[in-house]
Formats: structure tokens, sequence, C-alpha cells
């Protein structure tokens, strides 16, 4: 079935660090792409997504391209700031019948030191 | 805006006790998703509903089951709770019948205990 593989965190860098979060996907079909957040003792929150090949997803600084031909929707983000410390989870829709159950990584925790 | 509802926020309950968990979709949202998020872990799907009949089902124990109702709310009902039933479930809604039918939005999420 479709899956999604995620770089393991923790990911502890500087503030204003370059960041690089590797996600890789498997699907069958077209699936679209996701980055979650979910900041401490909160819910999940849609980062950004991008629903074909070649399209860039972007917010709040951060961007991820989805790459078909390397199956790959890598998170990255010039300058990271301290209140970017969170869990990142890389997801995608299985498009089903009827609906788009979301099928996620096993999530990276990011760390920014001031 | 509105967003997704859930309720109770917390819950505790003992072992082989049932537990009902409550979840009001974004107004005009169709399809009601729920997730479980062990501690430490990915969310996981349970199971999801469109226009009140069940449509996809995942990892969902026989203990549990879920509908919709007729005002699009969904409820899921946990029986003979485990301990290992201990965690974050996540309520999300979409609206199928637009452009954005894969954009999910998550609710805050039932922090379930079992002790």
């Amino acid at each position: 079935g479709d899956s999604v593989t995620q770089m393991e965190g923790p990911v502890t860098l500087s503030e204003e660090a370059f960041l690089t979060i590797n996600c890789t996907y498997t699907a069958t079909g077209y699936p679209s792409l996701f980055w979650y957040v979910q900041y401490p003792g909160e819910g999940l929150q849609l980062l950004l997504k991008a629903t074909k090949a070649d399209d860039k997803g972007s917010n709040k600084g951060f961007e991820a391209t989805y790459r078909k031909e390397t199956t790959s929707f890598h998170l990255e983000k010039g300058s990271v700031q301290v209140s970017d410390s969170a869990v990142y989870f890389c997801a995608l829709s299985d498009k089903g019948n009827r609906d788009d159950k979301i099928i996620f990584g096993k999530g990276t925790r990011l760390h920014i030191l001031p | 805006a509105a967003g997704v509802i859930q309720s109770p926020r917390h819950l505790i309950k003992e072992k082989r006790e049932t537990a009902t968990l409550k979840c009001y979709p974004i107004p005009r949202h169709d399809t009601v998703y729920w997730y479980q998020q062990g501690p430490g872990q990915d969310p996981q799907f349970l199971i999801s509903f469109y226009e009140k009949m069940q449509s996809d089902k995942g990892s969902i124990p026989d203990r549990f089951s879920a509908q919709q109702f007729s005002d699009y709310h969904s409820e899921l009902n946990m029986s003979s709770l485990e301990l290992g039933d201990s965690a974050l479930y996540f309520c999300a809604s979409s609206y199928l019948s637009s452009p954005l039918r894969d954009e999910q939005f998550f609710g805050p999420g039932t922090r379930l205990t079992v002790l």
C-alpha cells in the first residue's frame, strides 16, 4: 500500500540555520502531498500542500516541491526560528473510492536553539 | 472561521470501561475522518464517513464503532477499553464535493487516558 518515509529526528538546529527534512513516498496513483506541523500539546495543522508533479507548496517561509521522478517532497526553510520547534509530518492522501484518507510519515521532531 | 470541534478534550477512563468521543465538522463539510495517535507515534487512520455512510476503514479495533449523524457530527464509541487505547484521537473533516477535496481540517484532538 501507499506509504511515507521521512528522516528520523530529533533534528536540532541553531536559529537562522537552513532546514531540510527529507520525505519520500510510495504510491500507486497520483496522491496529493502534505506537510503537517504539530506544536507541543496541540493538534495537527496543515503547513503546505502540493497536488501534482512539480507543484511547489509554500507557507510561513517553508517550501516543498512535488518531485515525481524521485518520489520526494522534502521540506525546506532558509532561516528557522525558535518558534518553528515542533513535530513535522509528511503525508499523502490515499485516494479511495469515495474519500481520501491521509497516510502520515513517522514525524520529525525539530528543536531550534536560540 | 469555524473549525472542527471535538469533545471532550481530555478523558480518563478505567480498563474495561466505555468512552464516546464526539466530533463536529466544519459547516458544509460532508466527510469525517478519525485518526489515532499513540504517544510519540504518527496518526493512524481509523475510519471515515461520507454523507453519513461509512466510507473507508483502517486499523480500527472491533471494540470500536463509529457513526455519522444527520447533522454530520460523528461519534466514536470505544468499549472494553485497554491500556493501549491511551492516545490522542483526532477528527478531521473535508468537503469532497469541492476541488479541495483532499484538504482535511483537523480538530484539536481528544486525549484519552486509560488507567
